[in-house]
């Protein structure tokens, strides 16, 4: 397998701009989550899924972020308006279940000027 | 309160000591989660704890996991400056039905 694949690696955008950052998981892997990760506060759970389903999005900071996973091998997170503080390095990864261990991608680099 | 957390959050140390690094976390798990990540790349796990007193190790890493005590330990044996990155302990919480990462501890082997 692929490995949980991450489009695209960098992204620089305008204050205002609608980004959209993608990820494939692991083929079988029920479980996707998507990670946010800055130098100021580590790395931070935004939501995950179970089978497609977001199960809890109690770490997506406000309403301008929102995530989908419209089936079992895409997921998106869309910031719309993006903002300077948006800029993090924002991370995918997938499990089996939710104790298991988590594969994650190589991430996506959000530069937001 | 929910709490993952490892110390040191920082460890400099000099290439062929010993040092260990801890993790504690406040609730119930069977199960804990050792990773590694560089700088400027992604996670990568390095061990995977499964009962109490499971020990793992690779190279001059070894982990060990004390269910009981909500402790594990990462213990860094004559290390090498290869060994310089920053490594996360992760462990799922059942009761909040979440996947709960420590603040990751970054190491700098000083050659």
């Amino acid at each position: 397998d692929a490995g949980v694949i991450q489009s695209p690696r960098h992204e620089v955008t305008e204050m205002g701009q609608e980004v959209t950052l993608r990820c494939k998981p692991i083929s079988g892997h029920d479980y996707l989550f998507w990670y946010r990760q800055t130098m100021m506060r580590g790395l931070e759970l935004l939501i995950y899924f179970n089978n497609n389903v977001p199960i809890d999005d109690s770490g997506m900071p406000e309403d301008r972020f929102s995530a989908k996973m419209p089936n079992a091998s895409f997921s998106t997170l869309k910031i719309q308006p993006s903002e300077p503080r948006d800029s993090a390095v924002y991370f995918c990864a997938s499990s089996l279940a939710l104790n298991y261990e988590q594969y994650f991608g190589p991430g996506t680099r959000l530069t937001v000027t | 309160e929910l709490k993952v957390e490892q110390n040191p959050l920082f460890l400099s140390m000099q290439e062929g000591k010993n040092y260990t690094i801890y993790c504690n976390y406040s609730t119930t798990s069977d199960r804990l989660y050792w990773y590694r990540q560089d700088p400027g790349k992604s996670l990568e796990s390095l061990f995977v704890l499964l009962s109490n007193g499971a020990v793992k190790q690779e190279g001059r890493l070894m982990a060990s996991l004390d269910t009981k005590a909500r402790l594990s330990t990462l213990h860094i044996t004559a290390a090498v400056h290869d060994l310089s990155a920053t490594y996360f302990c992760a462990v799922p919480i059942y009761n909040f039905n979440k996947f709960y990462f420590g603040s990751g501890t970054k190491l700098n082997v000083k050659p």
